[in-house]
């Protein structure tokens, strides 16, 4: 089955740039998606279709999918950023939704 | 304002089963593909079950086919999740999760999900 790897925790200082990535086979030739997740909250879609924004999302957050990796940037990381942060893409081999195991992102 | 709205998670024991309700409102519950993704307590996000706008296709991710069965009201603006021969293993928080509408093939993610419902099976 396929699978996206992420790596467990990411720190950053306030006003830094984050990087979070997450990686599986070709994952470039899909498109991916990305979840941020505050203690005791439900999912929220901040990246999908690799670099696209939903409203309300602040500018700060981008996306970027190629190769084998996709990358979740947080320029300028403030503190209310500090989350989980998930990504997701379908396998059209099996018809099923994928997610990453999870970043959990410190900003300190 | 979309909402999506879980109902009917509790303690159950093993073997067991339990019915999960998603009332959805703030848009056209008919016209959309929806999911429901479960999250067991510290764990990662695990895609459970999806249906189309109009049943006609459904998913299940490997370890809940044959003992779950999602469905769909549209009349009734609900989603569904009957969960039977229930383990250990299936102790989660549910989520329901309405599919965003794709631009690009291929292109599939939540735009909306609900507050979760938990549910624990223990003996």
């Amino acid at each position: 089955s396929y699978e996206l790897t992420q790596a467990p925790s990411v720190s950053v200082s306030p006003g830094q740039t984050a990087s979070i990535t997450c990686s599986g086979d070709k994952l470039g030739d899909k498109y991916a998606c990305w979840y941020q997740q505050k203690s005791g909250q439900s999912p929220v879609l901040v990246i999908y279709q690799d670099t696209k924004r939903p409203s309300g999302i602040p500018e700060r957050f981008s996306g970027s999918n190629s190769g084998n990796t996709a990358t979740l940037t947080i320029s300028g990381t403030q503190a209310v950023d500090e989350a989980d942060y998930y990504c997701q893409a379908w396998d059209i081999r099996t018809a099923r939704v994928v997610f990453g195991g999870g970043t959990k992102l410190t900003v300190l | 304002e979309v909402q999506l709205v879980e109902s009917g998670g509790g303690l159950v024991k093993p073997g067991g089963s339990l019915g999960l309700s998603c009332a959805a409102s703030g848009f056209t519950f008919s016209s959309y593909t929806m999911h429901w993704v479960r999250q067991a307590p510290g764990k990662g996000l695990e895609w459970v079950s999806s249906i189309s706008s109009g049943s006609s296709y459904i998913y299940y991710t490997d370890s809940v086919k044959g003992r779950f069965t999602i469905s769909r009201d549209n009349a009734k603006n609900s989603l569904y999740l009957q969960m039977n021969i229930l383990r250990a293993e299936d102790t989660a928080v549910y989520y329901c999760a309405r599919e965003g509408v794709a631009t690009a093939g291929n292109s599939y993610y939540f735009d909306y999900w609900g507050q979760g419902t938990l549910v624990t099976v223990s003996s």
